[in-house]
């Protein structure tokens, strides 16, 4: 089944403490994209990857990294997770930049 | 950067239509998506237009006029299951970065 997969779904963590959410795409896209998602902001874009080794910033991308070292992963890391990060997290993926997104079910971040 | 206006929330009855409509401001255009998200789901595509004109899907209908930065979603014989956010966005082209933008989505509530 072509899907795009976060993990994890939920986490609860505290300041400062590091973490990466997965994303894995079975589909073979070259476009990868994460967003948040926040009351009354919408989906604001935090990084994009056009193909491998390529990453650029989007609208939000402070506080966060990217990585695409292979072409079905696009991890984003939080180095030193804040309070402001808490969210709700997407990560989608395309055929290429003009093709319709494909969406994971997203990752509720809480950062106490 | 982009700017993308959607009203915040709209009302209709069942088996009637609605318009929902998109202004931008963009320093490079490269087509613009509607995506529909219900409560607590990730958003799924809806339609992408590229070109002037009006793209036709089943019950769905989408405009786009470049010169005036406006787009719309029409949706027809509306049902129950239409209740949910849709949201507008519009994507960069090589002069402007290829990010996506999303506006702040329109809620749409479908009555008896």
């Amino acid at each position: 089944e072509a899907q795009v997969t976060q993990n994890p779904r939920y986490l609860i963590t505290v300041t400062g403490k590091k973490l990466t959410v997965t994303c894995s795409q079975n589909m073979n896209h070259e476009y990868m994209s994460w967003y948040r998602q926040d009351p009354g902001l919408g989906l604001r874009q935090i990084y994009y990857s056009m193909n491998v080794e390529v990453t650029d910033k989007g609208d939000v991308p402070e506080g966060y990294k990217v990585s695409r070292k292979e072409k079905r992963n696009f991890p984003l890391i939080l180095e030193s997770p804040s309070p402001n990060q808490t969210s709700l997290y997407f990560c989608a993926s395309s055929l290429v930049v003009d093709q319709p997104q494909h969406f994971g079910d997203g990752t509720r971040l809480s950062i106490l | 950067g982009q700017n993308i206006d959607q009203p915040t929330e709209m009302t209709a009855t069942e088996g009637a239509i609605v318009q929902i409509n998109c202004t931008y401001q963009t320093s490079g255009f490269n087509g613009l998506f509607w995506y529909q998200q219900h409560a607590g789901e990730a958003p799924t595509f809806l339609s992408y237009n590229v070109l002037d004109g009006l793209e036709e899907k089943g019950r769905f209908s989408s405009f786009l006029s470049r010169s005036k930065g406006y787009s719309y979603l029409l949706l027809k014989e509306l049902q129950m299951k239409d209740s949910a956010s849709y949201l507008c966005a519009v994507r960069g082209n090589s002069n402007s970065g290829y990010a996506l933008n999303f506006g702040k989505g329109t809620s749409l509530l479908v009555t008896p």
